[in-house]
This record gives C-alpha cells, structure tokens and sequence, in this order.
C-alpha cells in the first residue's frame, strides 16, 4: 500500500512533442504529489508539486494532472526539447510524515 | 544558498575498508536524510533526522551502516566494512520543518564503487 507505480520505465519523444509519464498509489492518506528531475550526474531536484485538492498545476511546459477517483497522477511536458532528457521520478507523501515514497523513475530521452 | 553539499563526490575503495561520507545541509534546514540509489532498487530512503536526532533508520541495510549528525551543519554516513554490493550513489537531502508536504533539496550525490 505504500508504493508508487510509475510508467513508463523509458519513454523516446520527438522535438516539440508530448511526454507523459503516469504513475498510480494506493494510500489515500497521500496528500502531497511531487515530480523531481535528475540529470546524470545530480541529485533529483523538484520540478513541480500538486496537492490533491486541486486537479491540475501548470508551470510553464510542465503539468501534473491529478485523478483522485482513480488514484492517479501524470506529468506532461509539452513542446518537449532535447534538454529535458533526464529521469523522471514521481513521489507521494502524507503531510503528517516525514516520509517520501518514490516512483522507480522514467528515463526521457527528446530526440533533436 | 550553496545547497546541500556532499563530499567526496567519487569514492573507490576495496571491499572491507570504512567508508565515510559526509553532509553539509541547507542553513537553516532541521531534517537531514541519506538515500542510497541503485538501479535495481531505486531510490532508498536509508535514515531520516529532524533536529539532529535520527528519527528513523529502518532503511539501513544492516550493522554495517552507521549514521551521526553531531549539529546541525554536518552529518556522516559510515559503511564498515564496505563490500562490493555497497557500491551505489548515496545522497543526502534536507528540509524545512518535518511534514511531508516540505521540500527535499537534494545533494549532487557521492558515486561509491566497493572493488
């Protein structure tokens, strides 16, 4: 009950396309979605976040749409570009803990 | 802000020697974790620390790992004795306040190789 499905594993875009990258819990307690980004050779760092009383956040070409119902989450990155190729993780928390649990990560690659 | 900072940033070394990495957490940030990264396994939540007082250390391997942070700027993660398995990149993140809702700042990570 406390994973974080996330697909998929890998993902090929063309420039200018969408990525989409899903993933799914089951804890409702979940309260706080975020998306991190890592390059090779950083650490992850936070792209975007959504809370789930809300059931979309855009921020710039990156968007997360919730569906609470259906216990799921995706980023979008529109206009996708070369230099967004890195690995994806979603993540859930519940705000009364400390604790993050992470997807297994999407590998992007946007082809030039 | 510097962000988090981890030292070394590539560390090799030969099975059954002590390994010790380090961790300098954002200023003013009062939770402090070590994740270790794998491909087989991901991303693992090995410690948590709120106020320099590990909080959680079920995410530890075995008797091998130790963790301290002596204040508020410096943590260590310690492997004795390292062995091959080991090998991985361990980070190190920290937060303001202790609800999940806070953001973990990452550190650009320690490359560990146990030969």
């Amino acid at each position: 009950q406390q994973q974080v499905k996330q697909s998929p594993q890998s993902l090929i875009v063309q420039k200018g396309g969408i990525s989409i990258i899903n993933c799914a819990y089951e804890n409702t307690a979940f309260d706080y979605f975020p998306w991190y980004q890592q390059f090779p050779g950083k650490g992850p760092a936070l792209l975007i976040a959504i809370r789930p009383d809300v059931s979309e956040k855009k921020e710039g070409r990156f968007t997360i749409s919730f569906n609470k119902s259906a216990k799921q989450f995706s980023l979008h990155i529109m206009d996708s570009q070369p230099g967004d190729s890195a690995t994806y993780f979603c993540a859930a928390s519940h705000s009364g803990t400390y604790k993050y649990i992470f997807g297994t990560g999407t590998r992007l690659k946007v082809l030039a | 802000d510097a962000g988090v900072i981890q030292s070394p940033r590539h560390e090799v070394t030969e099975m059954g020697q002590e390994v010790t990495l380090r961790c300098k957490p954002i200023s003013g940030h009062n939770s402090l974790f070590w994740y270790r990264q794998t491909m087989m396994r991901g991303l693992e939540l090995l410690i948590y620390f709120n106020n320099n007082v590990p909080i959680d250390d079920s995410g530890m391997p075995e008797d091998r790992f130790s963790a301290k942070m002596p204040n508020a700027s410096f943590s260590t993660l310690k492997i004795q004795p390292s062995e091959p398995r080991d090998s991985a990149v361990y980070f190190c993140a920290s937060s303001s306040g202790t609800g999940g809702v806070n953001t973990q700042y990452f550190g650009p990570g320690t490359r560990l190789t146990v030969l």
